[in-house]
């Protein structure tokens, strides 16, 4: 079965620290494009972060560039975000997704997992 | 704020046909693919249309998406109780370099 399972979520103080996990099965995950998108409960989805197949290129979000850091380990499968001086506005949940091409240019996000949920408050 | 707009609500009866909007420019929709996810309550995203206009395996023929200049659609025809959730646009955004997704539509079926 294809599927993403993250991790990680707590409550943690602002200025703390978290690392969330995003385990795959089910397809190539060294072969794949990775995002993380977040939303806050009751509003939209937000783009995050993105990471290539082989973890040379990586990109961010203004809102935490300088703070996030997203890696992955394609021997065991997994993508992560470690995240830190976190802020209230951080809270969210975290969503890992895989970016798949479908030609001519086109991308969609075509598995989800099931979110973790992140809450920065004191 | 989100770079691609769409309306906040929606509302139709089962059967019925009804239509989201997602207005963006030419450095997103003008110039990428767009595609649509449904969020059923307390659920992930899930892919519903890509490249337009283009259903994966498994996502019902009721639903159809539309590309012109810089807006999308998503059309649902014959609704039914079951579709009723949030749907949102999303698209590649060539001035930002990164992806853009819409506010996001909830829809209601009555």
């Amino acid at each position: 079965e294809v599927q993403l399972v993250e991790s990680g979520g707590a409550l943690v103080q602002p200025g703390g620290s978290l690392r969330l996990s995003c385990a795959a099965s089910g397809f190539t995950f060294s072969s794949s494009w990775m995002h993380w998108v977040r939303q806050v409960p009751g509003k939209g989805l937000v783009w995050v972060s993105r990471i290539t197949s082989d973890g040379t290129r990586i990109s961010y979000a203004d809102s935490v560039k300088g703070r996030f850091t997203i890696s992955r380990d394609n021997a065991k499968n997994t993508l992560y975000l470690q995240m830190n001086s976190l802020r209230v506005e951080d809270t969210a949940v975290y969503y890992c997704a895989r970016w798949k091409y479908f030609g001519s240019g086109s991308y969609a996000f075509d598995i989800w997992g099931q979110g973790t949920m992140v809450t920065v408050s004191s | 704020q989100s770079v691609l707009t769409q309306p906040p609500s929606a509302s139709g009866t089962p059967g019925q046909r009804v239509t989201i909007s997602c207005s963006g420019s030419t450095s997103n929709i003008g110039s990428n693919a767009v595609s649509w996810y449904q969020q059923l309550p307390e659920t992930a995203p899930k892919l519903l249309i890509y490249t337009n206009s283009q259903r994966p395996s498994g996502v019902p023929d009721r639903f159809s998406g539309s590309k012109s200049g810089t807006s999308a659609s998503l059309a649902i025809s014959g609704l039914q109780s079951e579709d009723e959730a949030a749907y949102y646009c999303a698209a590649w955004d060539d001035s930002l370099n990164d992806w853009v997704f819409g506010g996001g539509t909830k829809l209601t079926v009555l």
